[in-house]
């Protein structure tokens, strides 16, 4: 089945700075990866994704990139904000397992005012 | 348009016990999956229903079991509880229509086994 893993586990910056956060799958037939954010207590909410015939794609202050041929993902963060901080996970999705999203471990991302 | 919808979102149970959660996907999603998430662990996949039937599992013991009604209402029961089974169980509805729908998350059962 589908792997996604995830790093870095934990990613702390200066506020204004850039995160990057990076994902990489084992199933060449996933096509659909989205992003989502998981502030405290809540739930996880997607904040952006990007199928495989896409390379990139931006949304103000966040961007997904995508190579399917080394079959990684990142997500980009410019101009980090203190309420962007909260737990991140990407995730993926595809052909073989339509109704199954295998997510990553997550990245807790901190932004220090 | 309303949301997923989870209940019990707090719930206290014994070991031993067993438990039953509810969920309510959003007006025409016919697919409900289910992830338990604990600290540490990240998300991991329980189950999916389609169309009352489970079109997905994960790697989760018989103890846990879920089904799907004709309105694509789910439930999910554990039995035997455990004390590892304490977590936040996550629901989740989408389209899936084809693959890469977006899924949808409610707010979560928060389960405590003691």
């Amino acid at each position: 089945g589908e792997n996604v893993e995830q790093h870095p586990s934990t990613l702390s910056v200066q506020e204004g700075d850039s995160a990057v956060i990076k994902c990489t799958y084992s199933d060449s037939a996933s096509n659909y990866f989205p992003w989502y954010k998981q502030e405290l207590g809540k739930r996880p909410q997607l904040i952006i994704d990007i199928r495989s015939n896409v390379g990139e794609k931006k949304d103000q202050r966040i961007a997904v990139t995508l190579n399917k041929t080394a079959k990684h993902f990142s997500l980009h963060i410019t101009e980090t904000q203190p309420e962007d901080s909260a737990v991140y996970f990407c995730a993926a999705s595809g052909t073989t397992n339509a109704g199954k999203s295998t997510f990553g471990d997550g990245t807790t991302l901190t932004v220090k005012p | 348009k309303a949301g997923v919808t989870q209940t019990p979102r707090y719930l206290i149970k014994t070991r031993g016990q067993q438990v039953t959660l509810s969920c309510s996907p959003i007006s025409g999603h016919r697919s409900v999956s289910w992830y338990q998430q604990t600290p540490g662990q990240g998300l991991q996949f329980l189950f999916e229903y389609f169309s009352e039937t489970q079109r997905n599992k994960g790697n989760f013991p018989g103890r846990f079991s879920g089904r799907q009604f004709s309105n694509s209402r789910s439930e999910m029961n554990v039995s035997t509880l455990e004390l590892g089974d304490s977590a936040l169980y996550l629901c989740a509805s989408s389209l899936a229509k084809s693959s890469g729908n977006t899924i949808y998350f409610g707010e979560g059962s928060w389960l405590t086994v003691v």
